[in-house]
């Protein structure tokens, strides 16, 4: 069964720390997303990469930065971790060739900054 | 640019009653559409998709959805709510033709299931 596999599911960190959230897919997809979910705000997307070193802003990319140095990882950062950034993180891999094929996954990641 | 409106933020069905969520979406031509579940504090799965094949798509636990072009609908319903369907459910779009196939999610509607 595919999967997409995020290294936490509850993280606490302090205001300031860098911060980093790993997410590995074992599909071969080309495509990988980083959302954050907040509750009345629904997903966001932060970053996205459509291939291995590339990566594209979403709509909310202050405060983040990614890094794809492997196909199957990408990787989120807060350089530098606010409250603000207390919420559910969700990372999701997809095929470059269709958009039939939809998204897959990760459990998520519950992050919360004190 | 393509958009979805789910109606209803929150939905409360009896157990055993009708599941009815709705889904609009916008898009100069029929795009690929999606249902996506998740239950508390996990990720989303995929429920069932339109990918311009049959109009009435079946899903997973008993889900189906109908596209409709005239309407640029795409309802998810299940005959008869169980317990295990409270959740949050997102209607996704994908246009046909873009680098990377980004998806543009709804707002999402919660579903209480009362017994």
């Amino acid at each position: 069964d595919v999967k997409v596999t995020q290294s936490s599911r509850y993280l606490v960190k302090r205001t300031g720390e860098k911060v980093f959230l790993e997410c590995v897919q074992d599909m071969d997809h080309e495509n990988m997303f980083w959302y954050r979910q907040d509750p009345g705000l629904g997903l966001r997307l932060i970053y996205f990469s459509y291939d291995v070193k590339m990566k594209e802003k979403g709509d909310i990319p202050e405060g983040y930065s990614v890094s794809r140095e492997k196909k199957e990882r990408f990787s989120l950062i807060l350089e530098s971790a606010s409250t603000n950034q207390t919420s559910m993180y969700l990372c999701a891999s997809s095929l470059s060739a269709s958009g039939a094929g939809g998204y897959t996954f990760g459990s998520g990641t519950r992050l919360t900054v004190v | 640019a393509q958009s979805v409106t789910q109606l209803g933020s929150h939905v409360s069905v009896s157990e055993g009653a009708l599941v009815l969520l709705r889904c609009n979406y916008s898009s100069s031509v029929p795009p690929y559409l999606f249902w996506y579940v998740q239950y508390p504090n996990q990720g989303l799965q995929l429920l069932l998709k339109y990918t311009s094949a049959a109009t009435l798509v079946k899903g997973i636990n008993g889900f189906e959805a109908e596209f409709k072009k005239s309407e640029t609908s795409f309802h998810l319903t299940k005959p008869s709510a169980h317990m295990s369907d409270a959740a949050e459910y997102f209607c996704a779009v994908s246009p046909i033709k873009a680098a990377g196939n980004k998806l543009t999610f709804g707002g999402g509607t919660r579903v209480l299931v009362k017994p």
